[in-house]
């Protein structure tokens, strides 16, 4: 099982759609969790921090399932400019970040 | 204040020479990343720094060679390059330890003909 996995999509979505990803990771000793966007082939960019309790900043939402093991993403009221590759990131504890491949998210008006 | 740089942006080489691409970030981050990213592998770690003096290879580390006199500088040299480094290379700090978030440069586009 890969350490990080996400569906690559692309996720078709109308503009004003509400939209989710998940993250799946492997090892259960994973403590820290991010939700990176990178728009095509530019540099990743930290969209927010994932913590156990869930959280949320404007339209987007992230949540953590531990028993699981995996993050979601949720973005309400897309916009055009949400377009970009999305990179679920994990840290074990004992390593660096690992960096998901991403899901491709399309916003069409 | 750009944070982290990354020189130069674009860069065209032939196999068999040498090019080192520049990382410089203001933050004063302990923590310094080198990744390569190739369409169908996402981001792959090549060599990070924990402080000065102090680097450890990543996931595919062959080929290249880094060093860190300095907090500030990451320099990423490929020795002897070849067309498989052909690629988009990101430099990354991020803050006093290896679980907080990274801050990635601009990128080098590099090309090896």
């Amino acid at each position: 099982r890969k350490e990080v996995e996400q569906d690559p999509g692309p996720f078709n979505v109308p503009e004003g759609a509400t939209v989710a990803f998940n993250c799946t990771y492997s090892n259960s000793a994973s403590q820290s969790f991010f939700w990176y966007r990178q728009d095509c082939r530019k540099e990743p960019k930290l969209l927010m921090s994932v913590y156990s309790s869930g959280n949320e900043d404007g339209r987007f939402t992230a949540q953590l399932n531990r028993a699981s093991q995996y993050i979601s993403l949720l973005i309400r009221d897309s916009k055009l400019s949400d377009s970009a590759t999305y990179l679920c990131v994990v840290n074990t504890g004992y390593s660096t970040l690992t960096f998901g491949k991403g899901t491709m998210l399309l916003v069409s008006p | 204040d750009a944070g982290i740089t990354q020189s130069p942006r674009y860069k065209i080489t032939e196999t068999g020479r040498q090019v080192t691409l520049m990382c410089h970030q203001t933050w004063s981050h302990s923590y310094m990343f080198w990744y390569r990213q190739d369409l169908g592998h996402g981001l792959r770690l090549i060599y990070y720094s924990a402080a000065a003096d102090i680097t450890d290879k990543g996931e595919v580390p062959d080929g290249y060679v880094v060093s860190r006199s300095k907090t500030e500088n990451f320099p990423l040299t490929l020795e002897s390059a070849t067309r498989s480094q052909t690629s988009v290379y990101f430099c990354a700090s991020g803050g006093q330890d290896r679980s907080q978030p990274q801050h990635f440069g601009d990128g080098t586009r590099l090309s090896i003909l």
